[in-house]
């Protein structure tokens, strides 16, 4: 089974709009970490939030949130007032504490923002 | 001076060439590694390196040979590739490899091309 699953490949957000991108992931794992990260076209992997597992509260960075429900082993990223330079793919990871802190990414979803 | 830096950012070679791909990091970090990013798949982990020493290899084909000549340095040694190598290669830094590793922080990445 995979371990990071984004079901989406592509969205469309328009500009000033939030938009919504889906990750589930699929840990036995009680301490984990779960990533978010931006790769514009020239090809850096950017860092954008963390949630660990055992954080109670969904974790916040400027304009983007996760909204974390670990029930649903889901962690899903939130970019609110979506900007043209938010075009890019989104990737989100996970990382696994008691296997060697190893990460998983999932294969990224494609935001186009529109003017 | 960006955190992680690749070079070169785009390799073009015949399949009978040798070539090294570069990566240097300017964070103090311990850990570096050497992912593989082809199209619509996910980050394929290569190596890891912690504290100068190879802590996992991903049964990666000898064609493709690393080495981490200090904490700052990892260098990726291309030797009789295939065509389907071609894909691009992210080099990436975290703190260590024990608990509270933070995230990754990954290059630019060295686009490469086998012809």
């Amino acid at each position: 089974a995979q371990k990071i699953t984004q079901t989406q490949p592509g969205m469309f957000v328009q500009e000033k709009e939030a938009v919504t991108l889906d990750c589930t992931y699929d840990t036995s794992d009680p301490s984990y970490g779960l990533f978010w990260y931006k790769q514009p076209s020239s090809g850096e992997m950017i860092f954008l939030i963390y949630q660990g597992s055992y954080d109670q509260q969904n974790a916040t960075e400027g304009r983007y949130s996760l909204n974390f429900q670990k029930a649903r082993k889901s962690a899903n990223l939130v970019i609110s007032a979506s900007q043209l330079g938010d075009s890019a793919m989104y990737f989100c990871a996970m990382r696994e504490v008691l296997a060697g802190n190893q990460f998983y990414f999932g294969t990224g979803t494609s935001l186009t923002v529109i003017p | 001076e960006t955190g992680v830096t690749q070079t070169p950012r785009h390799l073009v070679m015949g399949m009978t060439n040798k070539k090294s791909l570069k990566c240097e990091q300017h964070l103090g970090h311990n850990a570096m590694y050497w992912y593989k990013q082809s199209a619509k798949k996910p980050l394929e982990l290569m190596f890891v390196y912690s504290l100068e020493e190879r802590v996992e290899n991903n049964s990666v084909p000898s064609r493709f040979s690393p080495e981490c000549p200090n904490s700052s340095h990892l260098f990726l040694h291309l030797h009789t590739l295939q065509p389907e190598d071609s894909a691009l290669y992210l080099c990436a830094s975290s703190r260590g490899r024990g608990q509270d590793t933070g995230e990754l922080f990954f290059g630019e990445g060295s686009r490469l091309t086998v012809l």
